[in-house]
């Protein structure tokens, strides 16, 4: 157990539909990620919040959409998926220590979603 | 962006030592080294983090040269669940963007 829940854990969605991952961490940490792993491919940043405030990452398509509440949950928007998006969609949490110091910050992931879209 | 180079892939007995060697030559003075350990259709779990000469813990340990353009993780006497893909991760000073390379996909065998 990392401290790092997602949910659901498989989820199969038409391209019209429209659903949400969650994530929630435990661990009092202040930055949350989302990551995406295709088949057989590295893993991709999608979106970092630091401070519940997002670092924007410009090559993500529209149709996801993320969301941080408040410091503890993590949120993906899904929506007119294509059957490319299928993949395991990884959540994970660091306590930023960057505050013009060394850069150490430790990852820890949620075990995923493996999202599958017909 | 301090880009990451493994072996795509690596073999290895068991209770063998496996050393898997990472590139990073364009680290900067602030970044740290991360290992990764990540089993299928999970997430990735921390291994082991340095910044210079070595580092151990119960399950691995760390070699930085001097220069910081490598690094090494070694894995002493591995066994059978030790088949995983291990990542090395230079934090980027450029904010969060922590960005993973490809890997290297060890397998170990009988």
């Amino acid at each position: 157990e990392t401290g790092v829940t997602q949910t659901p854990r498989h989820l199969v969605m038409g391209m019209t539909n429209k659903k949400s991952l969650k994530c929630e961490q435990h661990l009092g940490h202040n930055a949350m990620y989302w990551y995406k792993q295709s088949a057989k491919k590295p893993l991709e940043l999608m979106f970092v919040y630091s401070l519940e405030e997002r670092v924007e990452n410009n090559s993500v398509p529209s149709r996801f959409s993320p969301e941080c509440p408040n410091s503890s949950h993590l949120f993906l928007h899904l929506h007119t998926l294509q059957p490319e998006d299928s993949a395991l969609y990884l959540c994970a949490s660091s306590q930023d220590s960057d505050r013009g110091g060394a850069t150490n910050e430790k990852l820890f992931f949620g075990s995923g979603t493996q999202l599958s879209v017909l | 962006l301090a880009k990451t180079t493994q072996p795509i892939s690596m073999d290895s007995y068991e209770g063998q030592e496996v050393n898997i060697t990472c590139s990073h030559n364009n680290i900067a003075t602030n970044d740290y080294i991360t290992w990764y350990q990540q089993f299928p259709s999970q997430g990735p779990r921390f291994i082991i983090q340095g910044y210079k000469t070595k580092v151990t813990n119960e399950v691995a340990s760390l070699f930085i040269p001097a220069d910081r353009k490598s690094s090494t993780l070694s894995l002493p006497r591995v066994s059978l669940s030790d088949t995983a893909v291990y990542y090395c991760l230079v934090s980027n000073n450029a904010g969060n963007m922590l960005t993973f390379g490809g890997g290297t996909r060890l397998m170990v065998k009988p």
